[in-house]
C-alpha cells in the first residue's frame, strides 16, 4: 500500500533556530501534500496545502513566512519552521494524496520541541 | 469552509459493549467521510470510510452510517475490546473538488474498560 515516510520523528531545537521536516511518498506520486499541526489532546489542524511545483496555500492564521513549505517533486515535500519558538512545539504530520478520490496517506509525524 | 462537529468528546464503555460516535458536517459538497483511530504519539490510522453514494458500510466490528440529508455520519464499534481504546477522529472532504482537504472533528477519546 501507499507509504509516506516522515523525518525526523522527533527533534529538539533551540529557540530562534530553524527546523526542516521532510515527507516522502515512497511508492506513489503525491500530487498534493497536506501539512497538519496537532497540539496535545487536540485535533489535527490543517496548516497548508501544497501541490507539486506551485506555491503552498496556507490556512487562515498560519504565517507563511514562518512555516515554509516546498513541494519540489511528486515524492518530496518539506516544512521548515523558521525562527522556532517554544509555542511552535507541537506534533507535525504530513498527508499525501494523488487526488481526494484515492484517499490520504499520513506520515508518521514529527514531535518538535523548542527549548 | 467545511465545519465538522464530533460528539462525544469522551466515551467510556465496558468491554463487549457497543460504542457510537457521531459527526455532523456543514458543506453539502462534501462526499468523502473517513474515520481515523489515533494512538498517543502515532499517526492517524484509517479504520473505515464512506462515500456519499453509500448509506452504510461495515467491516467486521466497525460500521459507518451516512445521512446526507441531515449531514451527519456515525461510527459504530460493536463488541469493543480494550485495544479499541484510542482517540477517534471523523473527517470530511470534497474528494472531487479542486481543494480536497480533509477537515477533522475534534476527536473522541474512547476508553474500553476490561
Amino acid at each position: 500500500g501507499a507509504v509516506v515516510s516522515q523525518h525526523p520523528s522527533w527533534v529538539i531545537c533551540k529557540s530562534g533556530t530553524s527546523v526542516k521536516i521532510e515527507c516522502r511518498s515512497l511508492d506513489f506520486q503525491a500530487t498534493t501534500m497536506f501539512w497538519y499541526r496537532q497540539f496535545p489532546k487536540q485535533s489535527l489542524m490543517l496548516m497548508a496545502t501544497s501541490n507539486e511545483g506551485s506555491k503552498a496555500t496556507y490556512e487562515q492564521g498560519v504565517e507563511k513566512d514562518k512555516f515554509l513549505i516546498n513541494h519540489a517533486s511528486l515524492t518530496l515535500s518539506t516544512l521548515t519552521v523558521t525562527s522556532a519558538h517554544p509555542e511552535d512545539s507541537s506534533f507535525y504530520i504530513c498527508s499525501a494524496s494523488t487526488g481526494g478520490t484515492y484517499g490520504y496517506t499520513f506520515g508518521s509525524g514529527t514531535r518538535l520541541t523548542v527549548v | 469552509g467545511e465545519n465538522v462537529e464530533q460528539h462525544p468528546s469522551t466515551l467510556s464503555v465496558q468491554e463487549g459493549d457497543s460504542a457510537v460516535i457521531k459527526c455532523t458536517y456543514s458543506d453539502s459538497a462534501s462526499n468523502y467521510f473517513p474515520w481515523y483511530k489515533q494512538e498517543l504519539g502515532k499517526r492517524p490510522q484509517l479504520i473505515i470510510d464512506i462515500r456519499s453514494n453509500v448509506g452504510e458500510k461495515k467491516d467486521q466490528r466497525i460500521a459507518v452510517t451516512l445521512n446526507k440529508t441531515a449531514k451527519h455520519f456515525s461510527l459504530h464499534i460493536t463488541e469493543t475490546q480494550p485495544e479499541d481504546s484510542a482517540v477517534y477522529f471523523c473527517a470530511a472532504s470534497n474528494s472531487g473538488g479542486s481543494n480536497y482537504k480533509l477537515t477533522f472533528g475534534k476527536g473522541t477519546l474512547l476508553t474500553v474498560n476490561p
